[in-house]
C-alpha cells in the first residue's frame, strides 16, 4: 500500500521559490507516476505536472511551464516540486498523488502542503 | 483552468439519491475515462470512482459512476451524513495535454 508524506507548511515572499517534497513508502517508487495538484483557498483542483521516476520523464501544464520543475530521487523514494517566481496567486495547498500517466487515477494523495505567499 | 463543468451544489435528505453531472468535450471525457474524487472538509481528495465505474477497496457501493459521450455522472444512493463533501470529476485532455478537473460540486445532506 503506497503512502505519500509531504513536507510541512511554508510561508514565502513574492518573487521567491518553493520546493515541496513528497516521500513515498510501499510499492516500487520508480515504476509509478507522481503528479502534483494544487488547490487555492476556496477553489477547485488544478493539475500542475507529473514525473515518471523510472524514465525521468516529466510533463507540465502549459500554465506552469518555465516556472515549475518536478524531480524525483529514486534512492530516497522522494519526489519534489519546485515553483519559482511566486506571487500571491500561488498561495494554495499543494498535493502530490500517485498516478496521472495515460489517464490513470490519482490514488493515493499526500496530505497536502499549505504554501502562503505574502509580503 | 476547469474544463469540465459540474453543478456547484447538490443536496438531499438521508437515504435519498443524489446525482452529479460532469460535462466535457471530445478531447477529454469523449476520449477517455473519468475519475471521481471526494474531498471531505480540510482533507486531501480521495479517489472514489475510476475506469468508468470501478470503486477502490473501501469505497461503499452506494457510489457509482457512468459515462456516455462527452458527459459523466456520479450517483450516490442511500445518501448518508458522512457523504457531505466536495466532489470532483477529472480526465486527461488530449488536446490541452493536461489533466483537467471539474469545477466541483458541494453535496449537502439536509
Amino acid at each position: 500500500q503506497v503512502q505519500l508524506v509531504q513536507s510541512g507548511a511554508e510561508e514565502k515572499k513574492p518573487g521567491s521559490s518553493l520546493k515541496v517534497s513528497c516521500k513515498a513508502s510501499g510499492g516500487a517508487f520508480s515504476s509509478y507516476t507522481i503528479s502534483w495538484v494544487r488547490q487555492a483557498p476556496g477553489q477547485g483542483l488544478e493539475w500542475m505536472g507529473r514525473i515518471l521516476p523510472m524514465l525521468g520523464m516529466t510533463d507540465y501544464a502549459h500554465k506552469f511551464q518555465g516556472r515549475v520543475t518536478i524531480t524525483a530521487d529514486k534512492s530516497s523514494s522522494t519526489a519534489y516540486m519546485e515553483l519559482r517566481g511566486l506571487t500571491s496567486d500561488d498561495t494554495a495547498v499543494y498535493y502530490c498523488a500517485k498516478g496521472g500517466w495515460l489517464g490513470t487515477p490519482f490514488d493515493p494523495w499526500g496530505q497536502g502542503t499549505l504554501v502562503t505567499v505574502s509580503s | 483552468q476547469s474544463v469540465l463543468t459540474q453543478p456547484p451544489s447538490a443536496s438531499g435528505t438521508p437515504g435519498q439519491r443524489v446525482s452529479i453531472s460532469c460535462s466535457g468535450s471530445s478531447s477529454n471525457i469523449g476520449s477517455g475515462t473519468v475519475n471521481w474524487y471526494q474531498q471531505l472538509p480540510e482533507t486531501a481528495p480521495k479517489l472514489l470512482i475510476y475506469s468508468y465505474n470501478q470503486r477502490p477497496s473501501g469505497v461503499p457501493d452506494r457510489f457509482s459512476g457512468s459515462q456516455s459521450g462527452t458527459s459523466a455522472s456520479l450517483a450516490i444512493t442511500g445518501l448518508q451524513s458522512e457523504d457531505e463533501a466536495d466532489y470532483y470529476c477529472a480526465a486527461w485532455d488530449d488536446s490541452l495535454n493536461i489533466y483537467v478537473f471539474g469545477t466541483g460540486t458541494k453535496v449537502t445532506v439536509l
